[in-house]
């Protein structure tokens, strides 16, 4: 596709449940990250997949967050026993390569609102 | 460790009138600094990137930003406020190691007619 996609644009869930967010990055790109946006804070970083290379979890807030990266494209970031902080969106963002200096491709996010 | 602050979470400018918007950035290294913007409903995208070329970067849209390395800044600025810049606004930085890069709580832009 021509940009980053994540789905779903907004999921609700009850305090407790399992959810699954996906993230389709662009086509090439080899670098994947998850961030969480909560309401007037910026953003945190939660994970980092480059290539075929382990991850860098270091931004998980708590082992019930992972997240996969099947075939160096598409990822799944899940959330086990959502608690209410969970509530936030969750963006996705891609770059070509590594290196600090590129730029970052943003999906538009996933909503999670937990009740 | 690094990091960046925005001073001001919400701007308000008149239509016309000059966009500033603040940025100041702590790193222990010769930083990378980057502007994205976030319009309603959409994804972060790339304003504009310092990356120790020229330190008066133009970016997008008629933005620009100064590297001011005695500063520590990275202010974004545009001369004339259109109502479509009308968005949040993030700073962030690259880490000294790995690659995370790290943003800023952004800064609101709102303009008036």
């Amino acid at each position: 596709g021509a940009g980053v996609s994540q789905s779903p644009s907004n999921k609700v869930t009850e305090k407790g449940k399992d959810v699954e967010l996906r993230c389709d990055p662009i086509s090439g790109h080899t670098a994947l990250y998850w961030y969480r946006q909560s309401l007037g804070q910026g953003l945190e970083f939660l994970i980092y997949f480059q290539g075929n290379s382990a991850p860098d979890k270091s931004g998980l807030p708590s082992d019930r967050f992972s997240a996969e990266r099947t075939g160096g494209s598409v990822s799944t970031l899940t959330i086990q026993r959502t608690q209410q902080e969970d509530s936030a969106v969750y963006l996705c963002a891609s770059m070509k390569d590594r290196g600090k200096t590129d730029t970052q491709y943003f999906g538009p996010g996933t909503r999670l609102t937990v009740l | 460790a690094q990091s960046v602050t925005q001073l001001g979470s919400h701007v308000s400018v008149s239509e016309g009138a000059l966009v500033l918007l603040r940025c100041n950035y702590s790193s222990s290294v010769p930083p990378y600094l980057f502007w994205y913007v976030q319009y309603p409903n959409q994804g972060l995208q790339l304003l504009l990137k310092y990356t120790s070329a020229a330190t008066l970067v133009k970016g997008i849209n008629g933005f620009e930003a100064e590297f001011k390395k005695s500063e520590t800044s990275f202010h974004l600025t545009k001369p004339s406020a259109h109502m479509s810049d009308a968005a949040e606004y993030f700073c962030a930085v690259s880490g000294s190691t790995g690659n995370q890069f790290y943003f800023g709580t952004g800064t609101s832009l709102t303009v008036i007619p």
